[in-house]
């Protein structure tokens, strides 16, 4: 079956770097995708990797290595408004996209 | 931001009656998609469209039928609504399909009793 594994909630401090991880396993692949997506409301794109390497825009980074069915997205110099859920998903050979469940991160002052 | 309002926003209702939620973009994008978001799932993708009156069905379709006849328009429809289908759904749309990135309406909640 088609899996994306996330962790469902992390912690950090305001003025930090958190790395938030993301595994998949899918039929196929075409692309990954990071949202965000504060509470109540709707997701918000964030970030798109069809190749492997580093995708930098502002404060996040997003990182694929498709050998190894990985990504993490990289948040630096952490405001409290980033308190949020992050949704990681992969494009299958479909163009179907798989949703994680999302990792609720909790910014602390 | 793109522009796309889904209608009602919030909408109660009783077992076995019929719901259609309304989703309207402004962008002229040919993709639309609905998605139901509930606590520790991902998004589920419950039907789409890739242009007037073509659609398709998602990973979690049963219970559920969609129509669309202009562009602008995706109706989802629960013909008889089940306390299993309280949830938030969110319609999306995008341009292409590569690279595809979605945007998102507000969402809407159903709460089915």
């Amino acid at each position: 079956g088609q899996n994306i594994d996330q962790p469902t909630e992390m912690t950090a401090t305001e003025g930090a770097i958190v790395q938030i991880n993301c595994t998949y396993q899918t039929s196929g692949f075409n692309g990954l995708f990071w949202y965000q997506q504060h509470a109540g409301e709707a997701p918000t794109f964030l970030s798109y990797n069809v190749l492997d390497g580093l995708e930098e825009k502002g404060r996040f980074s997003s990182f694929l290595s498709r050998s190894k069915g990985y990504s993490y997205l990289l948040l630096k110099e952490l405001q409290m408004k980033d308190s949020a859920s992050y949704l990681c998903a992969v494009r299958d050979s479909n163009y179907q996209l798989i949703w994680g469940a999302g990792t609720k991160l909790i910014i602390k002052p | 931001d793109a522009g796309i309002t889904q209608s009602p926003r919030h909408k109660v209702t009783e077992t076995g009656t019929p719901v259609t939620l309304r989703c309207h973009q402004t962008e002229n994008h040919r993709y639309m998609y609905w998605y139901r978001q509930d606590p520790g799932h991902g998004l589920r993708l419950i039907h789409y469209s890739y242009g007037v009156k073509d659609t398709d069905k998602g990973e979690v379709s049963d219970g559920y039928s969609v129509s669309r006849s202009k562009t602008e328009d995706f109706l989802l429809t629960l013909e008889s609504a089940t306390s299993s289908q309280t949830s938030v759904y969110f319609c999306a749309i995008s341009e292409s399909r590569e690279p595809g990135e979605l945007f998102f309406g507000e969402g809407s909640r159903l709460t089915v009793l």
